[in-house]
């Protein structure tokens, strides 16, 4: 298996803008979760899904903020419009079905927002 | 509510310097516990858990860690570091109810050649 895959890896854009992040999670895992990481707040959850279905958004800063999984190999994180204080690195993670495994991450998209 | 405290932002070893990362967790049922390392520029990669047995468990890149129950702590140790171990570290804790996990902040270690 390929693990937890993220695109891009690196995203520089103007504030205002629309940025969209993307994760394949590993073929049967029924979690995914979207992180962020900064300096100043560490590692932050923002939103899971079980089978496709948001879970618990109430990490989501602000309504700028949504995120889509309408399949089960393919999420979306967007953030419109986007403000220099969302620039962290962005992970996405899954797990399968069984809570003692573990999360697998993906490597992190680093948004830059200018 | 749950937390995970690890007390040590940074820690500075000399290559060949056995290593202990202390994690401290607050939970009222036995967690499920991890570890997991972050190398610059990369994701989270698991080292190893407990969730129930044998209190020593050994995990990835030669790193065990023992789960003490009287003292809510699940200490990362290696024997032996290697400049390769140079990286941040996070202890997590999960109930197994809802699949989330408490993370703690993190440490730094700093490995002196």
């Amino acid at each position: 298996d390929a693990g937890v895959i993220q695109s891009p890896r690196h995203e520089v854009t103007e504030m205002g803008q629309e940025v969209t992040l993307r994760c394949k999670p590993i073929s049967g895992h029924d979690y995914l979760f979207w992180y962020r990481q900064t300096m100043m707040r560490g590692l932050e959850l923002l939103i899971y899904f079980n089978n496709n279905v948001p879970i618990d958004d109430s990490g989501m800063p602000e309504d700028r903020f949504s995120a889509k999984m309408p399949n089960a190999s393919f999420s979306t994180l967007k953030i419109q419009p986007s403000e220099p204080r969302d620039s962290a690195v962005y992970f996405c993670a899954s797990s399968p079905p069984r809570p003692n495994y573990g999360y697998t991450f993906g490597s992190g998209t680093r948004l830059t927002v200018v | 509510a749950q937390s995970v405290t690890q007390p040590d932002i940074h820690i500075t070893v000399s290559e060949g310097a056995s290593l202990e990362l202390r994690c401290n967790y607050s939970y009222g049922a036995t967690p499920y516990l991890f570890w997991y390392v972050q190398s610059p520029g990369q994701g989270l990669q698991l080292l190893l858990k407990y969730f129930s047995g044998d209190t020593l468990v050994q995990g990835i890149k030669g790193f065990e860690a023992e789960f003490k129950r009287s003292q809510s702590s699940f200490n990362l140790r290696k024997p032996s570091v290697h400049w390769s171990d140079a990286a941040e570290y996070f202890c997590a804790v999960g109930d197994g109810s809802n699949y989330q996990l408490i993370w703690g902040a993190g440490t730094k270690l700093i490995i002196k050649p």
